[in-house]
């Protein structure tokens, strides 16, 4: 079964580095998702990504944060210059169309940690 | 504009009772709705999705929920709980329709199942 693979499964980082977060979506999905979920706190949505552009963003998403689509492939989370409380997983999803009724299929997450 | 209730945070139930996991939503359109759940250190499933049609769905592992517009919810079930359903379990509500949508999440239950 098609999934969503995303890397580093664990990233731990100085206060004030970037970071990367890769995923590598379904082949044939065209929209794209960050989501994140701080320790024992819900499910958050950042950025919603379609045609190499953003199609919303959250409050959260703030300046720190980027996406990107460098190839056919890979789409990326870059935080600028993390915080403290950007120490969170980070869950990519990817669906074939924008319309609810289709699923979000995640991936199994990338777990920051900001020192 | 779409929001989820999940009705306790740690619901604990013995080996072979009823699951039950409350869930109410508030969207301004007919909503789409779902729940996920989540295995220690895992991304997130679908156990089952409601978008339209019969209000009584059926998803993986036994689980099944009904769409109540009346009373705006969409509570979980499972007959009888198995040791393998200990896990965290969110709703989730889109906006129904073909507009791109993002996918709300509730804050989750984390459902204990006691042998």
């Amino acid at each position: 079964e098609p999934e969503v693979t995303q890397t580093p499964s664990h990233q731990v980082t100085q206060m004030g580095q970037e970071v990367i977060l890769r995923c590598v979506p379904i082949s044939n999905h065209l929209y794209f998702y960050w989501y994140r979920q701080i320790l024992g706190q819900k499910v958050e949505f950042l950025v919603s990504f379609y045609n190499n552009e953003i199609s919303e963003k959250s409050e959260i998403f703030d300046d720190q944060f980027s996406v990107e689509r460098p190839d056919g492939s890979n789409f990326t989370l870059k935080i600028r210059s993390t915080k403290l409380e950007d120490s969170a997983m980070y869950f990519c999803a990817s669906s074939p169309h924008p319309s609810g009724a289709n699923v979000l299929t995640f991936g199994a997450g990338s777990r920051l940690t900001v020192l | 504009a779409q929001s989820v209730t999940q009705l306790g945070s740690h619901v604990s139930v013995s080996e072979g009772a009823l699951v039950l996991l409350r869930c109410n939503y508030s969207s301004s359109v007919p909503p789409y709705l779902f729940w996920y759940v989540q295995y220690p250190n895992q991304g997130l499933q679908l156990l089952l999705k409601y978008t339209t049609g019969a209000t009584l769905v059926k998803g993986i592992n036994g689980f099944e929920a009904e769409f109540k517009k009346s009373e705006t919810s969409f509570h979980l079930t499972k007959p009888s709980a198995h040791m393998s359903d200990a896990a965290e379990y969110f709703c989730a509500v889109s906006p129904g329709g073909s507009s791109a949508s993002k996918i709300i999440f509730g804050s989750g239950t984390r459902l204990s199942i006691r042998p």
